[in-house]
């Protein structure tokens, strides 16, 4: 079976800028969630949404949106990028919520 | 806001069992004590998590203590491809957001597995 799957792998954008990423889930589960991890960090949580739900948000600014789809993949909005925002951002995703998630390979985000 | 302690890094012989500590000494009775790994530059993987007993799949062991303050994951038989940042995880459950969670990761063990 497919993992989960991120797109794109890498991308570069400037101060400023917005961005889209994506996440498709393991098949069956309903649940994403999205964590940053930057240079020499573990990862932090940013969302999670169940059933198209937000159910979980990290202490992350309104600039970080995201959102569910019918199908169960998820994307993640970034508006007026910092150079901070330069970071490897991870989807996880789970059956339902309180079980095991198991990440994507991640997206790296590149900010200039 | 890691509620988990874990030495920032360990050295262990190939062929050889790699015992990696952590302690969580504020878990709640109902926190499970959750183990991923991360390869270079790659996603977090999942390897095993417990409550209370002891657990053992493919890929490793762990051993809950009693008082469920620490835990350890063993690697029983450790391979050069096993060098990767170890981390342990409380899992943290925020029932007011209905039933929502979120891993909080700290620094992890930089586990390296030397020929």
């Amino acid at each position: 079976d497919a993992g989960v799957t991120q797109s794109p792998t890498h991308l570069i954008k400037t101060r400023g800028q917005h961005v889209t990423l994506r996440c498709s889930p393991i098949s069956g589960h309903k649940s994403v969630s999205w964590y940053q991890q930057v240079l020499g960090q573990g990862p932090q949580f940013i969302f999670q949404y169940y059933e198209k739900e937000e159910r979980g948000r990290g202490n992350f600014p309104d600039r970080f949106s995201a959102r569910q789809f019918p199908n169960y993949s998820s994307e993640l909005n970034v508006n007026a990028l910092l150079l901070g925002d330069s970071a490897l951002y991870l989807c996880a995703s789970s059956r339902t919520v309180l079980v095991t998630q198991y990440f994507g390979p991640g997206t790296r985000l590149l900010v200039l | 806001d890691a509620k988990t302690t874990q030495p920032t890094s360990m050295d262990c012989a190939e062929g050889r069992a790699a015992n990696l500590p952590c302690n969580h000494s504020t878990i709640s009775g109902n926190e499970y004590v959750y183990w991923y790994r991360q390869i270079h530059s790659q996603g977090p993987q999942y390897i095993i998590h417990g409550l209370k007993n002891n657990e053992t799949n493919e890929m490793a062991s762990l051993i809950i203590t009693e008082d469920r303050k620490s835990s350890t994951l063993i690697l029983p038989h450790a391979t050069l491809r096993d060098t990767a940042v170890y981390y342990c995880i409380v899992r943290v459950a925020n029932k007011d957001q209905g039933g929502s969670e979120k891993l909080v990761f700290g620094k992890g063990t930089k586990l390296t597995v030397n020929p």
